[in-house]
């Protein structure tokens, strides 16, 4: 199965503050990635699909990027709502979830 | 609006069985496979399977095979997911979740817990 490993598990961060989050898989995904933010208490919220394509209504200071085997999610400006914990998941056959990256206030 | 809509919280003993509906509105039940997902207190996000409704096909993970099961309820729009012989490793919030290729709505979430 594919394996996917976040970096880092742990990012703390101000407001405006610019932020990368790196997923990695074990072999080549091409662009089957998602990224999701999950506040607490609530369901995880879909970002990005297809590495780099964002979901309509999301506001446009994230962005994805990568294929093949490494991919990042950036955001741009820190907002008060963004700190959350954010994985990503690849959707194909095995559906696997990276272990997760928590957005802290610093 | 699309909306998935899980059923309430569910405390179980070890070896009792749980089962967990998500009714969806606002599409086209039968276009979409549902997904299910779990996640353990202060885990992260484990995939359990999918359901086509149309068909009844389903594909589980294989740490799941053999102790769950997934139906669809076409007349009513609700899919299902059963969980058998549980273990307290089992205690989660279960997630339902539409298929769009990637997972683009999902249920609330159904806490199940399982203790003695």
């Amino acid at each position: 199965d594919i394996q996917m490993t976040q970096s880092p598990s742990t990012l703390s961060a101000s407001v405006g503050d610019r932020v990368t989050i790196t997923c990695r898989a074990s072999q080549t995904i091409f662009n089957w990635l998602a990224w999701y933010q999950q506040r607490p208490g609530k369901a995880p919220k879909l970002l990005i699909y297809e590495a780099s394509s964002l979901e309509s209504g999301v506001p446009s200071r994230f962005s994805g990027s990568g294929s093949g085997t490494e991919f990042t999610l950036t955001i741009s400006s820190l907002q008060p709502d963004d700190f959350a914990t954010y994985y990503c998941h690849y959707y194909k056959n095995s559906y696997t979830f990276g272990q997760g990256t928590k957005l802290e206030i610093k | 609006q699309v909306q998935l809509v899980q059923s309430g919280a569910e405390v179980k003993k070890p070896g009792a069985s749980v089962k967990v509906s998500c009714k969806a509105s606002g599409y086209n039940f039968n276009g979409y496979y549902l997904h299910w997902v779990r996640q353990a207190p202060g885990q992260g996000l484990e995939w359990l399977g999918w359901i086509s409704p149309i068909s009844g096909g389903t594909n589980y993970a294989q740490k799941f095979q053999g102790r769950v099961t997934k139906t669809g309820d076409t007349s009513t729009s609700t899919a299902y997911m059963e969980l058998t012989r549980l273990k307290s490793d089992d205690t989660a919030i279960y997630y339902c979740a539409r298929d769009y290729e990637w997972l683009d709505y999902w249920g609330q979430g159904t806490l199940v817990i399982v203790s003695s």
